[in-house]
Formats: C-alpha cells, structure tokens, sequence
C-alpha cells in the first residue's frame, strides 16, 4: 500500500531562521503532491502543492521542493514567524479521490 | 474553514450505540470527504462523494456508511460504534475532481467508550 512519512516528528528554529520539513513517499506513480498545515484544535489548510512534472514551487515565503528520484520532497519557509508553529504534513495522490497524507512534523518557533 | 461546518464538535458515546456525524457545507462544491486522524496515522480517508447520492468507499471504509441527500450535506454514519472508532473526523469539500485543494472543517471528535 501507500506510504507517506516525515523524517522528524518534530522541529524547532529560532524566529526570522529558515524551516525545512522533508517528506518520503513510495509510490512512484504518485503525481501530485501538497502540503497542509494544522493548527491545534484546526482543521487542515492547503498550503502548496506541485504536480510531479515540477521540480520546485514558490509562494509566498514557501517552497516546496520535489526530488522524484529518490521519492522526497520538503517545505521550506522562509523567515519563520510565530504564526508558523503547527503542524505540518504531506499528502500525495497518483489521481483520482484517493489521497494518502503523511503523519506530520511539529514545528515550534522560538521568539 | 472555507463555509464549512461540522455537528458535533465533540461527542461520547458508548459502544455499540448508532452516531451520526454531519458534514455541511455552503460553498455549492460538488466533491465532500471523509477522513479520520489517529495519533500515529495521517488523515486516512473513509468515504467520499462526488454528486447527490453519488458515494464511494476509501481506505478505511469498514463500519462506515454515508449518506448524501443534498449537495450541502454529507452525513457519515457509525451503525454499531466500537473503540477502536475513537478519531478526530474531517470533513473536506472540493470544487473538482483532481482539484487536489481540499477544504477541510474544524473536526469532531468522537471518543467511544
């Protein structure tokens, strides 16, 4: 079946530093993929996503990375603000209404 | 949380006992979810529909029914609730198939005791 991971349950960087969250994923037929932050006692909210003819995607002080070789793509912000500690996770689908999401990494940001 | 919301937000109830949970939605989007999240576990998907009456089952569909009557509404359904259906359930909602933004609502969290 279907395996998305996360490499850290959690992580921790100091305000204005950068933030990288990594995903694994293991289906090769995976084609899309996006990443959610939660926020406590939230639902999930769409942050990015990039289609796997891509290999990177910008928004605003977000990028997301995706190396289709070794199955990995990150998150990267930039100039991590309070606002941005919750929970991050992946999510990829090969098409359809089947998405499979990650567990999720933590992130703490120390003012 | 995009028009969307979810009754109860938190609910107990005892083994074997029938739970409903509700899924409502104002934003007209043809396509709504179900999903759970356990410690542990991403959101897996129970069910999902893409029209009025139009349902299909997700990976973790057992023990679940839905029900969609309306385009707003997206019911799910314990008929006979165990423990092991103790979850945070999510409802999301999207405009289009392979329109890979999901909305999701605030959650209902459900503890079968």
């Amino acid at each position: 079946g279907e395996s998305v991971g996360l490499h850290l349950p959690t992580l921790s960087v100091q305000e204005g530093d950068n933030s990288i969250i990594n995903c694994a994923y293991s289906n090769s037929a995976s084609d899309y993929f996006i990443w959610y932050k939660q926020e406590s006692g939230k639902g999930p909210q769409f942050i990015i996503d990039i289609r796997s003819n891509m290999d990177k995607r910008q928004g605003q002080r977000v990028t997301v990375l995706l190396n289709k070789t070794v199955k990995h793509l990150s998150l990267q912000i930039a100039a991590t603000q309070p606002g941005d500690s919750a929970v991050y996770f992946c999510a990829e689908t090969s098409g359809g209404n089947q998405f499979y999401f990650g567990t999720g990494t933590s992130l703490t940001v120390i003012p | 949380d995009a028009g969307i919301t979810q009754s109860p937000r938190h609910k107990v109830t005892e083994t074997g006992t029938p739970v409903t949970l509700r899924c409502h939605q104002t934003e007209n989007h043809r396509y709504m979810y179900w999903y759970r999240q356990d410690p542990g576990h991403g959101l897996r998907l129970i069910h999902y529909s893409y029209g009025v009456k139009d349902t299909d089952k997700g990976e973790v569909s057992d023990g679940y029914s839905v029900s969609r009557s309306k385009t707003e509404d997206f019911l799910l359904t314990l008929e006979s609730a165990t423990s092991s259906q103790t979850s945070v359930y999510f409802c999301a909602i999207s405009e289009i198939a392979g329109s890979y933004e999901q909305y999701f609502g605030p959650g209902t969290r459900l503890t079968v005791t």
